[in-house]
């Protein structure tokens, strides 16, 4: 199983907001920051957000990310069908020295 | 814009060897991390390792330690990702993902390397 833990799945409607969580622990969420990941089906993953709330340039400010202790959350404001994909939570992990991922949400608009 | 064009898809025996290149373009090679992230079919993501080509330094996930080395020729801006001692659970698609400060701005297509006998 996945160091990060997410909720497999999450659905919403249209406009709507959706959260989905990532729970870590001290070595990784707890120290270091968390990035998050979008992927439609059958593309290459998309940075999302990094650095725990920081959106590159072209994300909309629909996504936004946040993170408290060991746990982090994405999101999304204003659902919209194309935000139908897969996201995933990661962080570098010191005990692993090495990045872990969460097992990835799925994400579907209703 | 930065753009990573990964080499195309493998099939090979276990036990056998797979090299995969991400050549760069459009931006500062040598400043970016490069780093290896690896999806089996209908799976979540996997970190496999990274290279900071301009301090040559490289590190590995402690899964694949020994099994996976992970290069960066600055002359040809091309980083590489070599898997040895191939086994069917190393069927996946393979990406490569690139970025200043370590961030993974940048995804490559994906490169799908089959293990079969």
């Amino acid at each position: 199983q996945s160091v990060l833990t997410q909720p497999p799945s999450a659905s919403g409607t249209p406009g709507q907001r959706v959260t989905i969580s990532c729970s870590g622990s001290s070595s990784n969420i707890g120290s270091d920051y968390v990035f998050w990941y979008q992927q439609l089906p059958g593309m290459a993953p998309k940075l999302l957000i990094y650095r725990n709330d920081q959106r590159p340039s072209g994300v909309p400010d629909r996504f936004s990310g946040s993170k408290s202790g060991t746990s982090a959350s994405l999101a999304i404001s204003g659902l919209r069908s194309e935000d139908e994909a897969d996201y995933y939570c990661a962080a570098w992990d010191d005990s692993l020295s090495g990045r872990v991922f969460g097992g990835g949400t799925k994400l579907t608009v209703l | 814009q930065v753009q990573l064009v990964q080499s195309e898809a493998e099939v090979k025996k276990p036990g056998s060897s797979v090299k995969v290149s991400c050549k760069a373009s459009g931006g500062t090679f040598s400043s970016y991390t490069f780093s290896w992230v690896r999806q089996a079919p209908g799976q979540g993501l996997e970190w496999m390792g990274r290279i900071i080509p301009i301090l040559d330094i490289a590190n590995n996930a402690q899964k694949f330690q020994g099994r996976v080395t992970i290069t960066a020729d600055k002359s040809t801006s091309t980083a590489y990702m070599e898997l040895s001692s191939l086994r069917s659970e190393d069927t996946a698609m393979y990406y490569c993902a690139g970025g200043l400060g370590g961030l993974d701005a940048y995804w490559g297509q994906g490169t799908l390397v089959t293990v079969s006998s």
